[in-house]
């Protein structure tokens, strides 16, 4: 079956970089159609989402934050990883990977999630 | 960006009876060449990730109770719960995926009257 899991540092500071990794199996990001995505969602609020990346390398990115985010992918480990640059305590936030297939595209499947807090 | 209004922000509803939460979308999210709207329902428990519920507006997910139905095309949609048991105590999303970027509703939180 599909699973996945973020994983990153919980703590960082003000203006630091982020990098989050998700692992995940049951499916290959070398197949073609498959796409892994990150989302996020502060406490108390609602979803947001961040970046996506395809079997073809394909990248997409929400133009909101394109500039601080980099989405890469890992084919042999089955990861696929997140930085964000220049973190502000506004990105405190729960940090969620998901599957979904390029000719799909809702997200059926989804990590348990990282919280991430921006703090000095 | 395509802006996904949900109503409303919160409702309660006793137990059996029927619960309605509605999406409506700042542009039309049906793709005219197939014929499907590109809108996904998730549910969300506390502690918990979303949990695909519904896509192309009205097809349940597999191992999702029939009480759940997606319904509308367009710009309006609504995701309809039967007859509320406790477990659907959730705080409910739609989903564009029609464009980039995908965007997602403020959610409603569904509780127990």
């Amino acid at each position: 079956q599909i699973t996945l899991k973020e994983s990153g540092p919980t703590l960082v500071k003000p203006t630091q970089t982020l990098t989050l990794t998700c692992s995940f199996s049951g499916f290959s990001l070398s197949t073609s159609g498959v796409g892994v995505g990150w989302i996020r969602q502060p406490p108390g609020e609602a979803l947001e989402w961040l970046a996506l990346i395809y079997w073809d390398d394909d990248k997409r990115y929400n133009p909101s934050l394109k500039s601080r985010l980099t989405i890469t992918k890992d084919t042999s480990k089955n990861q696929v990883v997140l930085t964000v640059t220049y973190m502000d305590p506004s990105d405190t936030a729960t940090y969620y990977c998901a599957h979904r297939h390029y000719q799909d595209g809702y997200f059926d499947y989804w990590g348990q999630g990282a919280l991430v807090t921006v703090s000095s | 960006d395509i802006v996904m209004t949900q109503s409303p922000d919160s409702l309660a509803v006793s137990l059996g009876e029927r619960a309605t939460i509605n999406c409506k979308s700042s542009q039309s999210v049906l793709y005219s060449s197939s014929d499907k709207n590109y809108l996904a329902w998730y549910q969300q428990k506390p502690g918990h990730p979303p949990k695909l519920l519904i896509y192309w507006a009205s097809t349940r997910e597999s191992g999702v109770p029939d009480r759940f139905s997606g319904s509308g095309s367009g710009t309006d949609f609504t995701l309809t719960i039967s007859s509320l048991q406790a477990e659907d105590v959730a705080v409910y999303y739609c989903h564009q995926f029609y464009s980039s970027p995908n965007t997602f509703g403020q959610g409603t939180k569904l509780d127990i009257k």
